[in-house]
């Protein structure tokens, strides 16, 4: 069974960077993911798709700060020149067994 | 600009039904295959449905099969979720998300809509 790990929180300063990190599980290496950001009291938004080569793919309007990046079993955000408003729940997606979608627990992040 | 608007949320006894709708607008509803995700309370997203862009292709979590229903209207560009048979466990913000074709991502979600089933 596809299992998405995250960890549940990170923090750091306003300017900084920061990577958060998604986990497949053992046998999934190849699987693309997706990032997800949600604001407070908003509803999901599509930040890009990542492949297991580390390529990825972004939505529509999502800033150059915002990039992924892939090695084994893990994927990737780094969001640069942290702002404010990048505080957020951000969560992983991807395809799991037969037709059905699964999602990581999320990492919420805090910008300090 | 894609727009996706849901609606028909509300408190609902246990054992009631609710059907929610997504009204779609900003792209060629028909071509593309729509889904129904959940977020509990303070808790992480969970797929619930999803059905093709013609509507002859449906599916569900384990979760919720035998009591909910997707279904879509292209002619109104609108997706449906009846739902069945509720339960406490079935509490949550309800989404509604546009899949990108033969693709693991969702790139476009609806703002939610809230359902509540008290214990």
């Amino acid at each position: 069974q596809l299992v998405l790990t995250q960890s549940p929180s990170a923090s750091a300063s306003l300017g900084a960077s920061v990577t958060l990190t998604c986990t497949l599980s053992s046998g999934h290496s190849s699987n693309a993911i997706s990032w997800l950001q949600q604001q407070p009291e908003k509803g999901p938004r599509f930040l890009m798709k990542v492949n297991r080569d580390g390529s990825h793919v972004k939505g529509d309007g999502i800033p150059d700060r915002f990039s992924g990046s892939s090695s084994g079993t893990e994927r990737y955000l780094t969001i640069s020149s942290l702002h404010s408003d990048d505080e957020a729940d951000y969560y992983c997606q991807t395809w799991g067994t037969g037709v059905q979608w699964v999602f990581g627990g999320g990492t919420k992040l805090t910008v300090l | 600009e894609v727009q996706l608007l849901e609606s028909g949320g509300g408190l609902i006894q246990p054992g009631g039904s609710l059907r929610l709708s997504c009204a779609a607008s900003g792209f060629t509803f028909g071509s593309y295959a729509m889904s129904w995700v959940r977020q509990a309370p303070g808790k992480g997203l969970e797929w619930v449905s999803a059905i093709s862009g013609g509507g002859g292709n449906t599916y569900y979590a384990d979760s919720v099969k035998g009591r909910f229903t997707i279904s879509r209207d292209n002619s109104k560009n609108t997706v449906y979720l009846q739902m069945n048979s509720l339960r406490a466990e079935d509490t949550a913000v309800y989404y509604c998300a546009k899949e990108v074709p033969l693709d693991v991502s969702f790139d476009y979600w609806g703002q939610g809509t809230l359902v509540t089933v008290p214990s």
